[in-house]
């Protein structure tokens, strides 16, 4: 299994509601990201957890919240987000030896 | 932190030809380059990267060159395809940490018929 999937593959939330976006490895990789892309931008990193541990936290809002539940899993809890925060959001795992990261297809965000 | 750029925002060629991406960067201490390409729709794929200690490598219809006197990254197609339209992005590792990205601002390539 060489795949990263991400669910949901849309979602549309309101200000004051919390949900949750959710990622998924197999391939035995130790490091997982996310990652904000706004439209025609490159994506911009978020967050990096290494051995289930938040290694770097890009000074992203707290109202962004990532969760690593193991090795193979990576969430991203969302709350009181801003219209602003609308972007696709980009999950991608990489291996211990290697620096290539391999990415998901994305959850397209709606705020409204 | 520094930043990785691209020359042209957009490339347009006929399908059969040979395209050329380019892509500057500007951290002199980079050791590590990757190229994506992304869909519409759909996360970035990686096609193929190099190291420093290199300054050509090919994959199956790609090549990278890397120029580190003039800092400069490139990625050859050849026999360019309608299925290689996309956004191709460059990316260096931040040598500031080791597990960190960071990407150039992309080039649109369309391929026509």
């Amino acid at each position: 299994d060489t795949e990263v999937t991400q669910t949901p593959k849309h979602l549309v939330m309101g200000m004051t509601n919390k949900k949750s976006l959710k990622c998924e490895q197999h391939m035995g990789h130790r490091a997982m990201y996310w990652y904000k892309q706004k439209a025609k931008k490159p994506p911009e990193l978020m967050f990096v957890y290494s051995y289930e541990k938040l290694s770097i936290n890009e000074s992203v809002p707290s109202r962004f919240s990532p969760e690593c539940p193991n090795s193979s899993l990576l969430n991203l809890h969302l709350h009181a987000l801003q219209p602003e925060d609308s972007a696709l959001y980009l999950c991608a795992s990489s291996p211990d030896r290697g620096y290539e990261q391999y990415f998901g297809p994305g959850t397209r965000l709606t705020v409204t | 932190g520094e930043n990785v750029g691209l020359h042209l925002p957009t490339l347009s060629v006929q399908e059969g030809d040979n395209s050329i991406i380019n892509c500057a960067y500007s951290n002199s201490a980079s050791d590590y380059f990757i190229w994506y390409k992304q869909e519409s729709g759909k996360g970035p794929q990686f096609i193929i990267d190099i190291r420093s200690n290199m300054d050509k490598r090919q994959g199956q219809r790609v090549t990278v060159l890397l120029n580190k006197t003039v800092k400069h990254l490139s990625l050859q197609i050849a026999a360019t395809q309608p299925g290689d339209s996309a956004v191709y992005f460059c990316a260096e590792k931040d040598n500031t940490g080791f597990q960190k990205l960071v990407f150039g601002t992309g080039t649109r390539l369309l391929v026509s018929p």
